[in-house]
């Protein structure tokens, strides 16, 4: 069965710094990947997709994340966190065409200044 | 205004009540989506339709029930509410396709069931 698991529950980094969150997939073909990101009192809000062709992902809000098949992960990553970053993000993986999303457990992202 | 809307926002209910929540979107799109999202195990599929005639099982539908009442309009009643029922509740819609379109998401409704 598919799955996806954020192995991070919670992380605290300070403003400015980097920030790379976890995720592993289960599926047996090339699945449809995606983050979504979770502003305290809002819905989720896509960030990234990845669905085929090159394996590192750029999104929104300077966002990107690399696909890498062998370690079956898709991580996020941005070079610099702002305030504005703190929020809750979610990893999920879709089973190719269906429109069906199976999500992880959610990291919570805390930002210090 | 938002695309896809959900109400009410928050809800207070007593365990045997039967309650709706309504879905709305203006993105028109035919697929809707329930999901219900509790901490530590992020969203899980409640309900989903493809088009107003289609309606399916996700893997947690027991206790819930679905309305497509058109396109734009999809409800979730939970018949007689028991309080593990408490969770945020969101709706989402997404273009019909192979898998790999973007679901959008409404704000969410907070219940809670006493």
């Amino acid at each position: 069965a598919q799955s996806v698991t954020q192995p991070d529950i919670h992380i605290t980094v300070s403003e400015g710094a980097s920030l790379e969150l976890r995720c592993n997939y289960s599926y047996g073909a090339t699945p449809y990947l995606f983050w979504y990101v979770q502003s305290p009192g809002q819905g989720l809000q896509l960030l990234l997709k990845y669905f085929s062709g090159d394996t590192l992902v750029q999104g929104i809000k300077g966002f990107e994340a690399e696909f890498k098949r062998s370690q079956s992960s898709f991580n996020l990553r941005k070079p610099s966190v702002h305030w504005s970053d703190a929020a809750e993000y979610f990893c999920a993986v879709a089973k190719i065409n269906t429109d069906k999303l199976i999500f992880g457990t959610g990291t919570r992202l805390q930002v210090f200044p | 205004d938002a695309d896809v809307t959900q109400t009410p926002r928050n809800r207070i209910t007593k365990t045997g009540k039967r309650i709706m929540l309504e879905c709305s979107q203006t993105k028109g799109h035919d697929r809707m989506y329930w999901y219900r999202q509790d901490p530590g195990l992020g969203l899980r599929l409640i309900y989903y339709s493809f088009d107003v005639k289609d309606i399916n099982k996700g893997e947690i539908s027991d206790g819930y029930s679905v309305s497509r009442q058109a396109q734009a309009k999809f409800s979730l009643s939970l018949e007689s509410a028991i309080p593990n029922q408490t969770a945020l509740y969101f709706c989402a819609t997404s273009d019909a396709g192979t898998g790999a379109e973007t679901q959008y998401f409404g704000p969410g409704t907070r219940l809670l069931v006493l």
